[in-house]
């Protein structure tokens, strides 16, 4: 079975300063997705970044960037120039790209919550 | 606002009742993705349907929970007899198509539930 680990449980950054969220991963398959979810007081999940494991150009969206390192299982979020509205629970989530029992679901780890100071 | 719809958004029941939480997805998605989280922790996947048949339910409790995509209607995860463990918020999650690895799920703002 998959597992995904956030070692940070509480990060905090300046506002307009750059932020790196961990993640690490545990998996024997070759290929799968990897994503960072925001999650605000809201509690709604939104997607903020994807990877596919056979890619080896990094994703970037706008301020949001990946750092992924297949060989070490290490798939970090990057936030440039942080903003207010960024502080939130950002979750690390693994999908298998595999067919088979359990394969449709996304793993999540425990969350890094990011505060952003004025 | 086209996107996963949930309700309701905060659901009281005591123990020993029948919670029912319903979603609707995406406008065209027709796979539909259950997942709760407790207090301080991340998503735990429940259940993945696709209209009419329950495709993996592996991460769902043998009892008590049930889950149907019904061909007409919203998805609804069904809890009987609710216990305080119950207590946690339940995400829908939505995709256009269920190949793995495809498309991504979309989320709906959860439903929390309260368990008295």
């Amino acid at each position: 079975a998959q597992t995904v680990t956030q070692s940070q449980p509480e990060m905090s950054v300046q506002e307009a300063e750059t932020v790196t969220l961990s993640c690490t991963y545990d998996t024997s398959e070759s290929d799968y997705y990897l994503f960072w979810y925001k999650q605000p007081p809201s509690r709604q999940m939104i997607l903020v970044i994807r990877q596919e494991a056979y890619k080896q150009q990094n994703a970037t969206e706008n301020r949001f960037s990946v750092n992924f390192q297949k060989a070490a299982k290490s798939f970090s979020l990057k936030i440039s120039d942080s903003q207010l509205g960024d502080a939130a629970m950002y979750f690390c989530a693994y999908r298998s790209a595999f067919a088979g029992a359990g394969s449709y679901q996304l793993t999540f780890g425990k969350g890094t919550k990011l505060s952003v100071i004025p | 606002n086209a996107g996963v719809m949930q309700n309701p958004r905060h659901l009281v029941r005591r123990r020993g009742q029948e919670a029912r939480l319903r979603c609707s997805p995406v406008k065209g998605h027709s796979h539909v993705y259950w997942y709760r989280q407790l207090p301080e922790e991340g998503l735990k996947f429940m259940v993945y349907l696709q209209k009419e048949n329950i495709i993996d339910e592996s991460g769902m409790p043998k009892e008590r929970f049930s889950a149907e995509f019904p061909k007409e209607g919203p998805s609804i995860l069904r809890i009987q007899q609710v216990v305080r463990g119950d207590s946690a918020a339940y995400f829908c999650a939505s995709s256009l198509d269920g190949r793995v690895g495809g498309q991504p799920q979309h989320f709906g703002d959860g439903t929390r539930l309260s368990i008295l």
